[in-house]
Formats: structure tokens, C-alpha cells, sequence
């Protein structure tokens, strides 16, 4: 069945740039169809969206959409060799610091529809 | 930004009792786009319902979503010992966002 795992640092430094990295196994990201996402999760919160990168399988790219809030210091991008996606957040600061996930979505063609999900990865943001 | 309201913040119930969640969006949302979650501690979001009432693969039929524009409801029938959890309703219209959770809590 199909896995992703997130990985990366536990602890960045304020004002440096977060990144981690997703592996899906037993799927293809090749294959398309999905929107390869990021939430992160404050506990006593609500899950925050981070944004999403789609491989197309047609045209053979990758188009992403970012969490308006956040879109200034994002990047997700995709690795098609290695199977992964990952995410970079620079300029962090300690509102930053919370549990990281990566998530699958938009099977069925429905969007928001984040079926498949990492562990988590928490992240600490602190000098 | 269509902002998710959860409600009651924290539901304390008994086994075998009815749940009754409640969602009220900021703005109207697409039927199509509402999705419910259940997180347990140390846990990811485990997908129940998508597209307001369309159960996700191996979710029992005690979850029920129903709803639309801007009220929406995820009820479950009889609460079993697993379901005490989170829950957080979700929409996406371009982008996604999530309430702020509902805690059901055994009595």
C-alpha cells in the first residue's frame, strides 16, 4: 500500500530555512494524479495547509499552489529519481515550530481529499 | 480565507451515545470540497468523510456527514471506545483550511 515518511531536521534555527523531505513508496509519483501536499499542526490547533505540488504524468511537470500566508517564504518541489517531494520554509521563526506532515491528495479527483498521510515530523524552531 | 468554525469545542459523551458535530463556514463551500478528519494523540489525521457524506475507504457506517453552503454536520450514531478523538472539518476552494477542532471526550 502506499507510504510516505517525512524526514529532516528536529531543530532549525530562528531566521534560517526549514527543509524536509517526503518518500512515497508504493506508488509512483510519476504516475500523476495527485496532489502531493504539507500541513503542519500546532497542538490545540487546527491543522494549517501549507500547499501542494501535482505532477503531471501528461506534460510531464509539476505545478505547485502555496498557502497564501506563507507563499513568500515557500517552496515545495518534487524529486521524480528518488520518489519525493519536499519543503523549504526560510526565514523561520518560533511560530514556525509545530508538527510537520505530508499528505496525498486528490484521489478520485476530489481536492481536499488527504486520504493517505506521513507519521508527522515535529520541528522546533530555536537557538 | 474561509475560515472554519468547529463547535461545541469539547463534547463529552458516553459509549453507545450520540455524537453531533457541527461545522459553520465563513464563507459558502462547494459540496464536493468538505471533508471530515479524526486525529488521535501521537497521531496523523485519519480521513472519515469527503465530499460532505461520501465515507472514506474502511470508515464504519456509525459516521455520517451531512450539510451545505456554510452548515455542516458530522454526527456518529453510537460512540464506540475508539472514537473518542479530535475531529476537524475541512474545505477547500482553492485553498484548503481547517477548523479549529471538535474533542469528544468519554463521560
Amino acid at each position: 500500500q502506499v507510504q510516505l515518511k517525512e524526514s529532516g531536521p528536529g531543530l532549525v534555527k530562528p531566521s534560517q530555512t526549514l527543509s524536509l523531505t517526503c518518500t512515497v513508496s508504493g506508488d509512483s509519483i510519476l504516475s500523476g494524479g495527485y496532489y502531493w501536499s504539507w500541513i503542519r499542526h500546532i497542538p490545540g490547533k487546527g491543522p494549517e495547509w501549507i500547499g501542494y505540488i501535482y505532477y503531471s504524468a501528461i506534460t510531464r511537470s509539476a505545478t505547485t499552489h502555496y498557502n497564501p500566508s506563507l507563499k513568500s517564504r515557500l517552496t515545495i518541489a518534487v524529486d521524480t529519481s528518488k520518489n519525493q517531494f519536499s519543503v523549504s520554509l526560510r526565514s523561520v521563526t518560533a511560530a514556525d515550530t509545530a508538527v510537520y506532515f505530508c499528505a496525498r491528495d486528490g484521489d478520485g479527483g476530489y481536492v481536499g481529499r488527504l486520504d493517505i498521510w506521513g507519521q508527522g515530523t515535529t520541528v522546533t524552531v530555536s537557538s | 480565507e474561509n475560515v472554519l468554525t468547529q463547535s461545541p469545542g469539547t463534547l463529552s459523551l458516553s459509549l453507545g451515545e450520540r455524537a453531533i458535530l457541527s461545522c459553520r463556514a465563513s464563507q459558502s463551500v462547494s459540496p464536493y470540497y468538505l471533508a471530515w478528519y479524526q486525529q488521535k494523540p501521537g497521531q496523523a489525521p485519519r480521513l472519515l468523510i469527503y465530499a460532505t457524506s461520501t465515507r472514506a475507504t474502511g470508515i464504519p457506517d456509525r459516521f455520517t456527514g451531512s450539510g451545505s453552503g456554510t452548515d455542516f454536520t458530522l454526527t456518529i450514531s453510537r460512540l464506540e471506545p475508539e472514537d473518542f478523538a479530535v475531529y476537524y472539518c475541512q474545505q477547500y476552494d482553492g485553498s484548503l483550511t481547517f477548523g479549529g477542532g471538535t474533542r469528544v471526550d468519554i463521560k
